[in-house]
């Protein structure tokens, strides 16, 4: 069966880099995007970006480009999201989340709260 | 970036009405949208993809339509399980944006 798994909760100060990973597994991860997708505390969800995990070519949304690295490494099927400069802003639950069917999020990871604060 | 305008925020109902939320979008999306339920401390469920696909396993009460600009989920006979948030989420457009969130509440 089809598992996203993702690392435990991290705690950074503002200004370091937080890098959060995802661990595919019950399916080939070539053939199916992943989504990372971010909800701050009480508050809705917010698109981070994608990437194909065939060639590792990425499409961030633009508020966080230039912060924001989305890598893959097939050999152990696992994602990871790389966010840096972090303000008090970025505190949020990351979820990783794949496309099936063409639309993001036919199976998601349980979350990571990365929380930022001096 | 495309605006999803989710409505209405907030909904109380119970146990065996039928309930629509609504998402229109600031431009054509054709069927690229998805639905989602939370449940708090919980990842997102897809519950209808490409607007009105059913997502496997997901109880048949559950269906959406719409194409373009103006999108709809309904819930045909509300269950206690139900009382959840809903999003939806275009992903026609890059960047994907999702709506703002309908939280379903017992009446």
């Amino acid at each position: 069966q089809v598992q996203l798994v993702q690392s435990g909760a991290e705690v950074k100060k503002p200004g370091a880099s937080v890098k959060v990973s995802c661990k595919a597994s019950g399916y080939t991860i070539t053939n199916y995007y992943m989504h990372w997708v971010r909800q701050a505390p009480g508050q809705g969800l917010e698109w981070t970006g994608i990437i194909n995990p065939s060639d590792g070519s990425t499409i961030y949304a633009q508020k966080f480009h230039g912060r924001v690295t989305m890598t893959r490494d097939t050999s152990t099927s696992t994602f990871y999201m790389e966010l840096s400069s972090l303000r008090s802003e970025d505190t949020a639950v990351y979820y990783c989340a794949r496309e099936g069917q063409g639309t993001p999020g036919d199976y998601w990871g349980q979350g990571t709260l990365v929380t930022v604060s001096s | 970036d495309i605006q999803m305008t989710q409505s209405p925020s907030s909904l109380s109902a119970s146990v065996g009405d039928r309930v629509t939320i609504t998402c229109r979008a600031s431009q054509g999306i054709g069927y690229g949208l998805g639905w989602y339920q939370q449940k708090p401390g919980k990842a997102p469920k897809r519950l209808i993809y490409a607007a009105s696909s059913l997502q496997g396993g997901v109880p048949s009460r559950f269906s959406g339509s719409g194409s373009g600009t103006e999108f709809t989920l309904t819930i045909s006979s509300l269950q206690p399980e139900d009382f959840a948030t809903y999003f939806c989420l275009q992903h026609n457009t890059s960047p994907y944006t999702f709506g703002q969130g309908t939280k379903l509440e017992i009446k």
